[in-house]
């Protein structure tokens, strides 16, 4: 069982923006920034926000993160096909001493 | 841009070993931290280990302490893990992973390569 709670499952249709939801501790989301990562399975996970707000180079301004107290959001707008893919949070846990991952949740585009 | 490309995965009994390799290009290797990370079939993805830039510290999580060890040559620009013990929890496509920084504290995993499959099995 992970430490942060992602809902196993979202979805959208084509255009709809959709958000997921990470839920920690004050050990872990509390007290440290989240990262989030798009994986398709059979390639590389891909980073997709980091310091909860920030996006990487070549990243669309679709994709935007969200943080508050021992909570974190992912929100993709305008939903397209190739977005179809798991999503994980990540962060520090002060009490494994090391990261974390969110279980991910697996979005589909309707 | 940078490369990550994994090796040394495979099949291998209950109580076995194996070495997976990571060959990382397109960067100063030594400057930055590395970790892998891996994902059971139908599971989420777990941090295994971590190891600084020069390779001085090391972190592994509590559940493959003792039985994996993290090392790199910063010379071949490549990582690697030797799994030790293994068990058929330890199935697993296994990442190697560029942190943002030097340090194992590094949890911001900015590249990743495509994953080496290791079967634990009878």
């Amino acid at each position: 069982q992970s430490v942060l709670t992602q809902p196993p499952s979202a979805s959208g249709t084509p255009g709809q923006r959709v958000t997921i939801s990470c839920s920690g501790s004050s050990s872990n989301i509390g007290s440290d920034v989240v990262n989030w990562y798009q994986h398709l399975p059979g390639t590389a996970p891909k980073l997709l926000i980091y310091s909860n707000i920030q996006r990487p180079s070549g990243v669309p301004d679709r994709f935007s993160g969200s943080k508050s107290g021992t909570s974190a959001s992912l929100a993709i707008s305008g939903l397209q096909s190739e977005d179809e893919a798991d999503y994980y949070c990540a962060t520090w846990d002060d009490s494994l001493n090391g990261p974390v991952f969110g279980g991910g949740t697996k979005l589909t585009v309707l | 841009e940078v490369q990550l490309v994994e090796s040394g995965g495979g099949f291998v009994q209950p109580g076995g070993s194996l070495r997976l390799s990571c060959a990382a290009s397109g960067f100063t290797f030594s400057n930055y931290a590395m970790s892998w990370v891996r994902q059971a079939p139908g599971k989420g993805l777990e941090w295994v280990s971590s190891i600084s830039g020069i390779g001085s510290t090391t972190k592994n999580a509590d559940s493959v302490r003792g039985r994996f060890t993290i090392s790199r040559d910063n010379t071949k620009n490549t990582l690697y893990l030797q799994i030790n013990s293994l068990r058929a929890e330890d199935t697993a496509v296994y990442f190697c992973a560029k942190g943002d920084c030097t340090s194992t504290s590094c949890y911001e995993f900015d590249s990743w390569g495509q994953g080496s499959l290791v079967t634990v099995s009878s």
